[in-house]
């Protein structure tokens, strides 16, 4: 079956502009998580959905990064007034339910912010 | 806060050998643990899911075993090939997932 998918792949943006990144998560899967992977920095947790709802949304780094999902299905990551800093891999990831189950992985979005 | 150390944080070894990538952790409450694997530009792959209750994975040349009470994790890869050449990760579920910082492998002919 169809595994997690991100788009777009890539992304670059000009400092100060706002920026939308997309998953899909597998059919099925209630929990949904966003992380990124910055150059030096590993990767980090930033927000887990269980249904449509952020039980855990402690790893946005500011106020500038929000996320929702819909039907239970897509989620969609925004980053308003990028910054340099921004610049990343932004993977998504899914499981059947629960923070325990063995997360599913999409190819992520690689961000640039010039 | 869990920590999550892996090392050594780079091996180079000839193909065909055995090879032992090291994790370790802070806080034994954990749910479980799992080995990927991140290709260069790629996303991660998932390879072994150990639960919590559990002491070892296989699967193929691949196996990883869990000491949760020593806060330890093992990733052993028999008759290692060219193209197990990657970033392994460990991460371990807590409240929420953390990563440890990488071990990157490669294997030459």
């Amino acid at each position: 079956g169809a595994g997690v998918s991100q788009s777009p792949s890539n992304k670059v943006t000009e400092k100060g502009k706002d920026v939308e990144l997309r998953c899909d998560p597998i059919s099925g899967h209630t929990a949904l998580y966003w992380y990124r992977q910055s150059l030096g920095q590993g990767l980090e947790f930033l927000i887990y959905f269980q249904g449509n709802s952020a039980p855990d949304k402690s790893g946005l780094p500011s106020d500038r990064f929000s996320a929702e999902r819909t039907g239970g299905s897509v989620s969609t990551l925004t980053i308003q007034r990028t910054q340099q800093e921004d610049s990343a891999v932004y993977l998504c990831a899914s499981s059947p339910s629960g923070i325990s189950y063995e997360q599913y992985f999409g190819p992520g979005t690689r961000l640039t912010v010039t | 806060k869990q920590e999550v150390t892996q090392i050594p944080a780079a091996l180079s070894v000839p193909e065909g050998e055995n090879l032992v990538l090291n994790c370790s952790f802070t806080d034994s409450a954990i749910y479980n643990l799992q080995w990927f694997r991140q290709d260069p530009g790629k996303g991660l792959t998932s390879l072994l899911l150990i639960q919590s209750s559990q002491r070892e994975q296989t699967s193929g040349r691949l196996n990883a075993s869990l000491d949760k009470s020593s806060g330890r994790s093992t990733l052993y890869i028999a008759a290692s090939q060219p193209g197990d050449s990657a970033t392994y990760l460990c991460a371990v579920y807590s409240d929420k997932l953390i990563f440890g910082t990488g071990t990157r492998l490669q294997v030459f002919p």
